[in-house]
């Protein structure tokens, strides 16, 4: 069975510095990455994806992924965060021959002025 | 539609009623999914349809949940008796085909009170 750990629920950090949120997976065959960001009463966008290829994938808004297949991890990065970066971010996999998309629990994004 | 669209947006039901939600995905999409999401917590895998097939529903709860896709459009999310731990958001995706993009709507958030 695939799972995928944000090892972080919250995750505080002072408006223009460096944030990185946590992502592990276990799977049992290939898989391919994906973050989703939710903002304050909207629907899940997706920020980035890693299907195949080099492995630092740069997504919307200055964020950025690098996969990292002997830790089966795939941290989000961002070298500047801006006060309307506050959302809540989902890491989660395809399983390769597989549809369904899985979900990590989220991180919770607070940005202090 | 420019997005997936779900209705009604909120839905406040008494415990034993039955509920139907319904989603309108991306025109063309052949990929449409639903999932569950609890305060607090990542979303949760329902169910899964290619066209008006049902492929996967591997992640409904109980046989209270029943989804259909009749002519691979408009889908609808049906819980009968509901029951107040089925109050949470309820999510739809459509993607063009396995492994896609997911476009997610903005949930129906169901109380049962």
């Amino acid at each position: 069975a695939q799972s995928v750990t944000q090892l972080d629920s919250q995750v505080p950090v002072f408006e223009e510095a460096p944030v990185e949120l946590r992502c592990n997976y276990s799977s049992s065959v290939s898989v391919y990455l994906f973050w989703y960001v939710q903002y304050p009463n909207q629907g899940l966008q997706l920020l980035l994806k890693y299907l195949s290829g080099s492995t630092l994938v740069k997504g919307i808004n200055g964020f950025e992924a690098e996969f990292n297949k002997s830790q089966t991890s795939f941290h989000l990065r961002k070298p500047s965060v801006h006060i309307s970066d506050t959302a809540e971010y989902f890491c989660a996999v395809i399983p390769s021959r597989d549809d369904k998309i899985i979900f990590g629990k989220g991180t919770r994004l607070h940005i202090l002025p | 539609g420019a997005g997936v669209s779900q209705s009604p947006r909120y839905k406040v039901a008494k415990r034993g009623q039955d509920v139907a939600l319904r989603c309108d995905p991306i025109s063309g999409h052949v990929s449409l999914f639903w999932y569950q999401q609890a305060l607090g917590q990542g979303p949760e895998f329902l169910t899964y349809f290619q066209n008006e097939a049902q492929l996967d529903k591997s992640g409904l709860p109980s046989d209270r949940f029943f989804a259909e896709r009749p002519e691979g459009s408009v889908s609808t999310l049906k819980i009968q008796r509901t029951q107040q731990e089925d109050s949470a958001v309820y999510l739809c995706a459509s993607s063009l085909g396995p492994r896609g993009e997911a476009f997610f709507g903005q949930g129906t958030r169901l109380t049962v009170v």
